[in-house]
C-alpha cells in the first residue's frame, strides 16, 4: 500500500520567500505525481503533474522535482505571495487508476 | 472548455437516508474518480470508472456505491448514512493524452449527515 507523508504539515513565511515543500512515498512503482493546490472548502486546482520517467517539471514560479529512487518530490515555490497561501497536496498515481494523496502542507504567505 | 462539474454543492441529510451525488467530467474525459476528504482522514479513493466500468475500488463499506453512464457522468451513492460520512465528496476526471494522464478536480459536494 502506498504510504505518502508530507513534511512540514504547516509553514509561515514573510513575502517574497522561496517555499520549499516535501513530499515522500513509500512505493516507488509510481505512474505520476501530481502537486494540487486546496484553497479552503474548495476543491483541488492542478499545479504540475510529472511522469514517472522525468526528474522535473517548472510553471512559472512553480517547479516540482521528482527522485523516484529514493521516494521523494519536491515543490519549490519562488517569491512567495499572499495569494500562495493555500493548502498543497501531493498525490501519487498508480497503475491502478487511483491517486494516493498526502496530508498536506498548509502555507501562509504574510504580507 | 468546462471543467469538471459536481452537484450539488451542498446537502444536509439525516442518518439513516440516502444520497446520490453527481458528477460531470471534462468533455472527451472517460476516466472518472470519486475521494472523500475529512480532516482525520484526510483524501481517500473511494472508486474509477472508465467507459462505465468501475476498474478499481477503495475500502469503503457496500453502503458506497457509484456508477458511470454512456456520456461519461458519473454517480456515486451512500445508503443508510451515518454520522462518520459527513465529508467533502470530491470527483475527478481524466484522459491519457501524449502519454500523460492529469487529474482534474471539482468543487466537491459537502455533505453533512446530522
Amino acid at each position: 500500500k502506498q504510504e505518502v507523508t508530507q513534511i512540514p504539515a504547516a509553514l509561515s513565511v514573510p513575502e517574497g520567500e522561496n517555499l520549499v515543500l516535501n513530499c515522500s512515498f513509500t512505493d516507488s512503482a509510481i505512474y505520476n505525481l501530481q502537486w494540487f493546490r486546496q484553497d479552503p472548502g474548495k476543491g483541488l486546482t492542478s499545479l504540475l503533474l510529472i511522469q514517472s520517467s522525468q526528474r522535473e517539471q517548472t510553471s512559472g514560479r512553480l517547479n516540482a522535482s521528482l527522485d523516484k529512487s529514493s521516494g521523494r518530490s519536491t515543490l519549490y515555490i519562488a517569491a512567495s505571495q499572499p495569494g500562495d497561501s493555500a493548502t498543497y497536496l501531493c498525490a501519487v498515481g498508480s497503475n491502478d487508476y487511483k491517486l494516493s494523496f498526502g496530508a498536506g502542507t498548509t502555507v501562509t504567505v504574510r504580507a | 472548455k468546462a471543467g469538471v462539474t459536481q452537484t450539488p454543492r451542498y446537502l444536509i441529510k439525516t442518518r439513516g437516508q440516502q444520497v446520490t451525488l453527481s458528477c460531470s467530467p471534462i468533455s472527451g474525459h472517460r476516466s472518472v474518480s470519486w475521494y472523500q476528504q475529512t480532516p482525520g482522514q484526510g483524501l481517500q479513493f473511494l472508486f474509477e470508472y472508465f467507459s462505465e466500468t468501475q476498474r478499481n475500488k477503495g475500502n469503503f463499506p457496500g453502503r458506497f456505491s457509484g456508477r458511470q453512464f454512456s456520456n461519461s457522468r458519473s454517480e456515486m451513492n451512500v445508503s443508510t448514512l451515518e454520522l462518520g460520512d459527513s465529508a467533502l465528496y470530491l470527483c475527478a476526471s481524466s484522459q491519457k493524452t501524449g502519454g500523460r494522464t492529469e487529474a482534474f478536480f471539482g468543487q466537491g459536494t459537502r455533505l453533512t449527515v446530522v
